[in-house]
């Protein structure tokens, strides 16, 4: 299976501090994407990172992808309140039919 | 631009009665993915169209599931007759340039089979 995988499952922290999700997949992928979704909503794309990249940026998110050990990292620097949400990662696999499969996602809880 | 919208927000049916989803992709955007959310299976797809055609049903668990693409601004998935286990949280996505960018999904519809 393609299907991305997350880890934790759970991260529970503190506002100010840093929120790092990792993802595993198992085959050869032309980009990776992150989404966050709040609790009774739909998914909200965050970032896409290629094959051919090796970092990302986008205001406090990091993402970072390393295909030789097929994963990736989200990191939210100074995380807040409102970012409480699950993450889930979406792996969309080289040739064949380019559909984006997603993990289980992480659930991420910052407390104020 | 008022994103992908779903209806209804919330559905509650009884056992083998015949419900319908609804979709409205976003202008422009030629694909359109059905993707189903529950806590046991996590997020599936259930069925995607490439400008208006089917292309992938696979993820389709039975033939109680139908959907249609009439056109490009509307999209159906069907269930008849619906069961129990038909219980879950069903998206609906778009996007315009396939791979190379990013899903845009409904706040999705709730769907609850009692």
């Amino acid at each position: 299976s393609q299907q991305g995988e997350e880890d934790p499952q759970a991260l529970s922290i503190q506002e100010g501090e840093n929120a790092t999700m990792n993802c595993s997949y198992k085959t050869s992928i032309n980009n990776l994407q992150w989404y966050r979704q709040n609790s009774g909503r739909g998914l909200v794309h965050l970032i896409l990172i290629r094959s051919n990249e090796r970092e990302k940026h986008s205001g406090r998110l990091r993402v970072t992808l390393d295909t030789s050990k097929k994963s990736s990292s989200l990191l939210i620097t100074a995380s807040r309140a409102a970012d409480t949400a699950s993450y889930f990662c979406a792996t969309v696999p080289s040739g064949g039919s380019y559909i984006p499969t997603f993990g289980r996602g992480t659930s991420l809880i910052v407390h104020p | 631009d008022a994103g992908v919208i779903q209806s209804p927000r919330h559905e509650v049916t009884e056992m083998g009665q015949e419900v319908t989803l609804r979709c409205k992709p976003i202008s422009g955007h030629n694909s359109l993915f059905w993707y189903r959310q529950t806590m046991m299976r996590g997020l599936e797809l259930l069925i995607y169209f490439n400008n208006n055609v089917p292309i992938d049903d696979s993820g389709m668990p039975e033939d109680r599931f139908s959907a249609k693409m009439p056109n490009a601004s509307f999209s159906t998935l069907k269930i008849q007759p619906s069961e129990p286990r038909d219980s879950a949280v069903y998206f609906c996505a778009s996007t315009a340039g396939g791979i190379r960018y990013g899903y845009t999904f409904g706040s999705g519809t709730r769907l609850t089979v009692v």
